[in-house]
């Protein structure tokens, strides 16, 4: 089982919608949460990031973490054409900086 | 541009060849790392470097060797290329007990 779980997609909505996205994790040592947002040929950019349970807002973006149920998610609100990208879950392992990611939900937003 | 600046972008080999991809970083960060990027398999750890001198094995570390040449630089090293290595690969930094990795725009790698 892998330690990180993202369904792939693709997710397609139409622009406005508010989208989704979720990853469950196995271990319950993890602490520290973060979505990366990755533009087609692009590097990944840290999107946002959360300790342990509840949520946190960044303008049309919440992140959302349930350690009860090892459940992760991201929501985004008056989705935007700009917004289609492909969407990454990362948890840390141990006590170092090490992230273990998913394998990233492809989104996209059509006008 | 502060940032992550991999060399190079794209890159074709012929099986057996060898080859080093390079990856500097202008932060400052004690720690860097190397992921590969498969489709449906995200972000897999290669090697990682928690400080100049140090470097430890990831998730799948076969058939790649690392270098950690100063506090800026971060090298990897295919000795003889597979097929199976056909991928792109991310170098990234990060400050110590940050969260955020700060990455390069990647290097696209066939093996033929």
């Amino acid at each position: 089982q892998k330690e990180v779980e993202q369904d792939p997609g693709p997710l397609s909505v139409p622009e406005g919608a508010i989208v989704s996205l979720n990853c469950t994790y196995s271990n319950s040592a993890f602490q520290y949460f973060m979505w990366y947002r990755q533009y087609s040929r692009k590097g990944p950019e840290l999107l946002m990031y959360t300790y342990s349970s509840g949520n946190k807002e960044d303008g049309r973006f919440t992140a959302q973490v349930d350690k009860s149920s090892k459940y992760i998610s991201l929501f985004i609100r008056d989705s935007q054409p700009s917004d289609s990208a492909t969407y990454l879950c990362a948890t840390r392992s141990g006590g170092y900086n090490k992230l273990i990611f998913g394998a990233g939900t492809r989104l996209a937003v059509h006008p | 541009n502060a940032g992550v600046t991999q060399t190079p972008k794209f890159q074709v080999l012929k099986t057996g060849q060898s080859m080093t991809l390079q990856c500097a970083q202008d932060m400052n960060h004690n720690s860097m790392y190397w992921y590969r990027q498969d489709p449906g398999m995200g972000l897999r750890l290669i090697y990682y470097s928690a400080s100049e001198g140090t470097t430890d094995k990831g998730e799948v570390p076969n058939g790649y060797n690392v270098s950690r040449l100063n506090k800026r630089e971060f090298s990897l090293r295919l000795e003889s290329a597979a097929p199976s290595q056909t991928s792109v690969y991310f170098c990234a930094s990060s400050e110590d007990g940050g969260y955020g990795y700060t990455f390069g725009s990647g290097t696209r790698l066939t093996v033929v």
